[in-house]
């Protein structure tokens, strides 16, 4: 089955520094690539995704880019928000259309 | 609110006892998932509907675990004989298989299982 990697488990960064993300997977079958935020007591809410046939793709403030050859992708948020702080889950998902989650990364944005 | 809606918000029970839980998908959805979180890991895929019917399940799905879709709207996740093992958020997410299939998730069921 699929097993989605992400890296690093918890990040500092300084109000309007940028953060980065990066997730690996390992099935080639995987074709769709969302990112989720997640604040405390809520569900996980879709805040970007990538398709395979899209290397990258950009709203606002966050981006994210798939590198299908390596087979890893990461989200790039600039000019960070103390309101960017929470959990971060990248995920990776086939035509079957379940997703397979990586173990989130902390973000918190330091005023 | 049209997003997706789970109840009850929060449930504590007793070991040995059965819970259910119930997720209202987006209306025009026509695939809804199940997913379980415990503290500091991603959502785990539990099991997944077309419609109503159930496409896949994970091992992770014992057979205390029963869900339903039975008209294709709502669905319920029954526990049988809870474990504090079942211990967990229980993620509720919904789709339109053959547009985008983004999953829009709703805020979760927390079961702690003294």
């Amino acid at each position: 089955g699929e097993n989605v990697e992400q890296h690093p488990s918890t990040l500092s960064v300084q109000e309007g520094d940028s953060a980065v993300i990066k997730c690996t997977y390992s099935d080639s079958a995987s074709n769709y690539f969302p990112w989720y935020k997640q604040e405390l007591g809520k569900g996980p809410q879709l805040i970007i995704d990538i398709r395979s046939n899209v290397g990258e793709k950009k709203d606002q403030r966050i981006a994210v880019t798939l590198n299908k050859t390596a087979k890893h992708f990461s989200l790039h948020i600039t000019e960070t928000q103390p309101e960017d702080s929470a959990v971060y889950f990248c995920a990776a998902s086939t035509n079957a259309g379940k997703s397979t989650f990586g173990d989130g990364t902390t973000l918190t944005v330091k005023p | 609110d049209t997003g997706v809606s789970q109840d009850p918000r929060h449930k504590i029970t007793k070991r040995g006892q059965n819970v259910t839980f119930r997720c209202d998908p987006i209306s025009e959805h026509n695939r809804l998932y199940w997913y379980r979180q415990t503290l500091g890991q991603g959502p785990e895929f539990l099991t997944y509907f077309q419609n109503e019917a159930q496409l896949e399940k994970s091992r992770l799905l014992s057979d205390r675990f029963s869900a339903e879709r039975p008209k294709g709207s709502f669905s319920t996740l029954e526990i049988q004989r809870t474990e504090q093992g079942d211990s967990a958020m229980y993620l509720c997410a919904s789709s339109f298989w053959g547009a985008d299939n983004e999953q829009f998730f709703g805020p979760g069921t927390r079961l702690t299982v003294l």
